[in-house]
């Protein structure tokens, strides 16, 4: 399977815990996009890089919220203090990022549940 | 927050019946996606658009990108059950804007 994957699944923690997640984004894919998405909303950007470089962050993401791409490849998700409200589906995705193609492939998400 | 307005909210139909949906915005952009999302999983992208104007077909669906650029229209002909879930259009300009989705429902 070469799509976009994402590891864990599902993750429940308690409040106050660290979490990390991991997208492994489609191999030739340049660009990767992280997403929030609560019940019965649209996914809603967060942050994205072209490569190993964060070119933008939505002011969604707070401070507890760290992104890398270190390497250009997979990407890492970190939520520090988690409270009740970061309770989501946490969704990446990754795109050729050639000017002027915006299609975004998506993985299948990460659903946190914060105790 | 979200600039897409997604109607309707939810549709419920009988198998074989077509269905329409569409987006509008009070922005313009340079591309209108269409995905479709079950649950638990990520969304998957049905149709993409990159002209004001254009008509493109995937099996049974059809979706426009507006003259004005500010909206989108997908259809579905012959709605089958596994045509279940939730469609969003998205939006893009310097990033990507989701609609609140389309929730359907076929009847067998």
């Amino acid at each position: 399977d070469t799509g976009v994957s994402q590891d864990p699944r599902h993750k429940i923690t308690k409040r106050g815990q660290n979490v990390t997640f991991r997208c492994d984004p489609i191999s030739e894919h340049n660009r990767l996009y992280w997403y929030r998405q609560t019940l019965g909303q649209g996914p809603e950007f967060l942050t994205y890089f072209q490569n190993e470089a964060q070119l933008e962050k939505s002011r969604l993401l707070s401070d507890r919220f760290s992104a890398e791409r270190p390497k250009g490849s997979f990407s890492t998700l970190e939520i520090q203090r988690t409270e009740q409200g970061d309770s989501a589906m946490y969704l990446c995705a990754s795109s050729l990022g050639d000017r002027g193609i915006h299609e975004q492939f998506f993985g299948p998400g990460t659903r946190l549940t914060v105790l | 927050g979200q600039q897409l307005n997604q109607s309707p909210q939810s549709m419920f139909i009988q198998e074989g019946e077509d269905v329409s949906m569409n987006c509008t915005s009070s922005s313009i952009f340079n591309t209108w996606l269409w995905y479709k999302q079950d649950p638990g999983e990520g969304p998957v992208l049905l149709i993409a658009l990159y002209k004001a104007g254009e008509l493109t077909s995937n099996g049974r669906l059809t979706a426009q990108f507006g003259i004005t650029r500010k909206d989108s229209f997908l259809n579905i002909s012959a709605s089958i059950p596994s045509d279940v879930g939730i469609y969003f259009c998205a939006g893009h300009w310097y990033d990507m804007r989701f609609g609140a989705g389309t929730r359907l429902t076929v009847k067998p």
